[in-house]
């Protein structure tokens, strides 16, 4: 099966920084690499998503970058302001189903 | 519409009990996804659905969880009996065939065994 890692598993950075997260996948088969963002006690929540027919994908200030052959996939949050502040994972879909990275909790210092 | 419905909210037992977590997919999806979240072991997918049946259970961690769709507003998480250890929160996804690939979570059940 699938299997996702993600790092670092936490970030701080002080605001209008920029913030990378990286994660990698073993199934060279899967084909949409989504990235949900949970606030503390909140739902997981899609903010971004890329094919495997894509190489980058941007909206607003949030960006993500896949590289197929690597197997690697990134978010970049640019301009970070405190509301972004929250844990994030990655995840990828080999089959119909997900697998999760185990996330990153980033922190944006005011 | 309403989103993903799930019940209760937050349920607090003791060990031995029977434990039933109920959810309500957004209309039209016909997939429904179970997770449980831990510190520990972060999201990790339980089983789930296609048209009301289920496609994979792997992740069940034991006998002691079951898992039923009758119809396709509704599905349960049932486990028994109930453990420390499985203390957790548990959501609830739903999403459209694989081409619309977004999954739409539910508010969660936070659950406590004693």
């Amino acid at each position: 099966g699938e299997n996702v890692e993600q790092h670092p598993s936490t970030l701080s950075v002080q605001e209008g920084d920029s913030a990378v997260i990286k994660c990698t996948y073993s199934d060279s088969a899967s084909n949409y690499f989504p990235w949900y963002k949970q606030e503390l006690g909140k739902r997981p929540q899609l903010i971004i998503d890329i094919r495997s027919n894509v190489g980058e994908k941007k909206d607003q200030r949030i960006a993500v970058t896949l590289n197929k052959t690597a197997k690697h996939f990134s978010l970049h949050i640019t301009e970070t302001q405190p509301e972004d502040s929250a844990v994030y994972f990655c995840a990828a879909r080999g089959g119909r189903a997900l697998t999760f990275g185990s996330g990153t909790r980033l922190q944006v210092q005011p | 519409d309403a989103g993903v419905i799930q019940s209760p909210r937050h349920e607090v037992t003791e060990m031995g009990q029977e434990v039933t977590l109920r959810c309500k997919p957004i209309s039209g999806h016909d997939y429904l996804f179970w997770y449980r979240q831990t510190m520990m072991r972060g999201l990790e997918l339980l089983i789930y659905f296609n048209n009301n049946v289920p496609i994979d259970d792997s992740g069940m961690p034991e006998d002691r969880f079951s898992a039923k769709m009758p119809n396709a507003s509704f599905s349960t998480l049932k486990i028994q009996p109930s453990e420390p250890r499985d203390s957790a929160v548990y959501f609830c996804a739903s999403s459209l065939t694989p081409k619309n690939n977004e999954q739409f979570f539910g508010p969660g059940t936070r659950l406590t065994v004693l």
